[in-house]
């Protein structure tokens, strides 16, 4: 299977904990997108990285939320002490940046619970 | 800064009906238009996208979606439901320069009544 993939699919967490989140782009694609989906909303954007470089966050990202790519490939997204405002759908997709039409490919999601 | 309204938080419809989801955007920049479809407890999926040339873009599973420049829509639309299109549907836009970050709208689920 050449999609991407993210692991995990579900976590359950309490307050006050930490979590981490792993997503594998398609193999070829320089471009990682994480968006978080709250109930009832779309997707919102999160960050960027192109190949190791985070290019652009949101003002979602609260301190508390890192995301780091190190080798360009795999990229992982913490969120340390988490709140119950932090349960939502975290998406990850990628896309192969080489100018004009970028298709981003989406993973199935990490679902975060947090009690 | 660019943005999507689907003005239809639900939509019910019979089988073998014919459905229209809307979508407006609304952007300073030319842009690249897309519908995705979202399966319960599942990720995204693309159905259709417009990056230029002709207004009437078809996608998969029958559904299609005409770009209207004037009065900044993108409306999906199918002849003929079936129960398995039952899902949630995403309108979203991004420039056509840059690395496109994704906005997407706040989505529209499709019910098909058998």
């Amino acid at each position: 299977d050449t999609g991407v993939s993210q692991d995990p699919r579900h976590k359950i967490t309490k307050r006050g904990q930490n979590v981490t989140f792993r997503c594998d782009p398609i193999s070829e694609h320089n471009r990682l997108y994480w968006y978080r989906q709250t109930l009832g909303q779309g997707p919102e954007f999160l960050t960027y990285f192109q190949n190791e470089a985070q290019l652009e966050k949101s003002r979602l990202l609260s301190d508390r939320f890192s995301a780091e790519r190190p080798k360009g490939s795999f990229s992982t997204l913490e969120i340390q002490r988490t709140e119950q405002g932090d349960s939502a759908m975290y998406l990850c997709a990628s896309s192969l940046g080489a100018g004009g039409y970028n298709e981003q490919f989406f993973g199935p999601g990490t679902r975060l619970t947090v009690l | 800064a660019q943005s999507v309204t689907q003005l239809d938080s639900q939509v019910p419809v019979f089988e073998e009906a014919p459905v229209e989801l809307r979508c407006n955007y609304s952007s300073s920049v030319s842009v690249y238009l897309f519908w995705y479809v979202q399966y319960p407890n599942q990720g995204l999926q693309l159905l259709l996208k417009y990056l230029s040339g002709s207004t009437l873009v078809k996608g998969i599973n029958g559904f299609e979606a005409e770009f209207n420049k004037s009065q900044t829509s993108f409306h999906l639309r199918k002849p003929s439901v079936h129960i398995s299109d039952t899902a949630e549907y995403f309108c979203a836009v991004t420039n056509s320069g840059g690395y496109q970050k994704v906005t997407f709208g706040t989505g529209t689920k499709l019910q098909v009544i058998p």
